[in-house]
This record gives structure tokens, C-alpha cells and sequence, in this order.
């Protein structure tokens, strides 16, 4: 069967460290995958997204890889800071015209 | 750019009312809209999908004549819950894509229904 799993449900790390967060899959070949924020209560922001065909994506701290061949996407957060506290989403997509299909999320604790 | 609202952000009801739930795109045109249910610590499960002007395309194991969706244009979808039941409690949440394709979406706030 198809699955998407984020693997830790929950994640705590000092302040200043970097946050991986991990998101594998099964039986799915996804043309692109997409990492979230979610803050409780409220609706998910978009982040990244990485194509099968890109193996690394950084924004400003962040920061995606995507291997194909492990099934999996990396998603780090340098320099954590407490307000990066939230939970993350990692979402794929088969091609442009299926729809996303979410993993559960981890959140995540930046204790300062 | 690309900011989502719903309306309310939260609603208490008894069983057997109807609830309405609004999502508007404020800033662009929506070609696509899209509905997700979220419970507590589960993934975001997409309900349907509208385009406007026609009608919503619905995933499988989700009740049309429950979850009434109409999409009146191009920047407002609306939910109606029919008939609530506490079972239907959950974070409902909206998001908008300014293609017909499912890769950027821009989401709104959720809605918090509570059914009593």
C-alpha cells in the first residue's frame, strides 16, 4: 500500500542547533515533494518544494534534499530559534494532476 | 500575495444543523479550490475538490450529500455541513490554487467546528 511517514512525531532541540526532520515513502514516485508549517490552529504555510529531479533545496535556514532511490526527503532547519517551535508537514504529489497527499507531521520544540 | 481567509475561524452547533464554512481568496483569482478535514495529530485528508462554476469532485469515502461544496466564483468556495453529527467535529481547512493543477496551493486559516 501507499504510505508517507514522518517518522518522529515529536522532536526537541536546543536552541542553535539544526532541526532534521525525515519524511519517507512507499510505493509512490512523486514528481515533486512539499514541506509545510503548521502552528496549531491554523492552516499549513508553504515552505519548499524539491522536484525528483533536484536533490538539494535551501531557503534562507532551510534547507530540503530529496532521494529517490532511499524513498526519502531530509529537511533541516540551521540556527534553530524558538519560534521555529511548530509542527512540519511533508507533502507529495504523484504529478501536477493528483492531489497532495500529507504525511502527519512532526512538530518540533526549539528550547531555549 | 496569495492570502486565504475562512469565515468563522471557529463554530459550535447542535446535532442536525447545517453549518456554512467560507473561504476566500482576497488577493487572487482562484481557478482551484480545495477542502481538507485535519483531526487531531492525522494528516490534512482532501474532501473535494471545485472549480468554479462546476461541480466539486469528491475523494472517495466522502459524502456529496453531506458536504455540500459550491463555488461561485472565482474568489469564494463555501462548505455546508448538512445535518451535523458530533463525529463531523473536526479542523476544516481551505486552500486555493490559481491553476487547474494541484502544486501551489495557498491555504487559509482552518475552521474549527465543534458539533455538540
Amino acid at each position: 500500500s501507499q504510505k508517507i511517514e514522518q517518522n518522529s512525531e515529536a522532536l526537541n532541540i536546543q536552541e542553535g542547533k539544526t532541526a532534521t526532520l525525515t519524511c519517507n515513502y512507499t510505493n509512490y514516485s512523486p514528481a515533486y515533494l512539499q514541506w509545510y508549517r503548521q502552528d496549531p490552529g491554523r492552516g499549513p504555510v508553504f515552505l519548499l518544494l524539491i522536484r525528483e529531479n533536484e536533490k538539494e533545496k535551501r531557503k534562507e535556514r532551510l534547507k530540503v534534499t530529496f532521494d529517490t532511490t532511499l524513498k526519502q526527503s531530509l529537511f533541516h532547519i540551521t540556527a534553530s530559534q524558538p519560534a521555529d517551535s511548530a509542527t512540519y508537514l511533508c507533502a507529495l504529489a504523484p504529478d501536477l494532476n493528483t492531489p497532495l497527499v500529507f504525511g502527519k507531521g512532526t512538530r518540533l520544540s526549539v528550547i531555549a | 500575495g496569495a492570502v486565504v481567509s475562512q469565515h468563522p475561524s471557529w463554530v459550535i452547533c447542535k446535532s442536525g444543523t447545517s453549518v456554512k464554512i467560507e473561504c476566500r481568496s482576497l488577493d487572487f483569482q482562484a481557478t482551484t479550490m480545495f477542502w481538507y478535514r485535519q483531526f487531531p495529530k492525522q494528516s490534512l485528508m482532501l474532501m473535494a475538490t471545485s472549480n468554479e462554476g462546476s461541480k466539486a469532485t469528491y475523494e472517495q469515502g466522502v459524502e456529496k450529500d453531506k458536504f455540500l461544496i459550491n463555488h461561485a466564483s472565482l474568489t469564494l468556495s463555501t462548505l455546508t455541513v448538512t445535518s451535523a453529527h458530533p463525529e463531523d467535529s473536526s479542523f476544516y481547512i481551505c486552500s486555493a490554487s490559481k491553476t487547474s493543477g494541484y502544486n501551489e496551493q495557498f491555504f487559509g486559516p482552518g475552521t474549527r467546528l465543534t458539533v455538540l
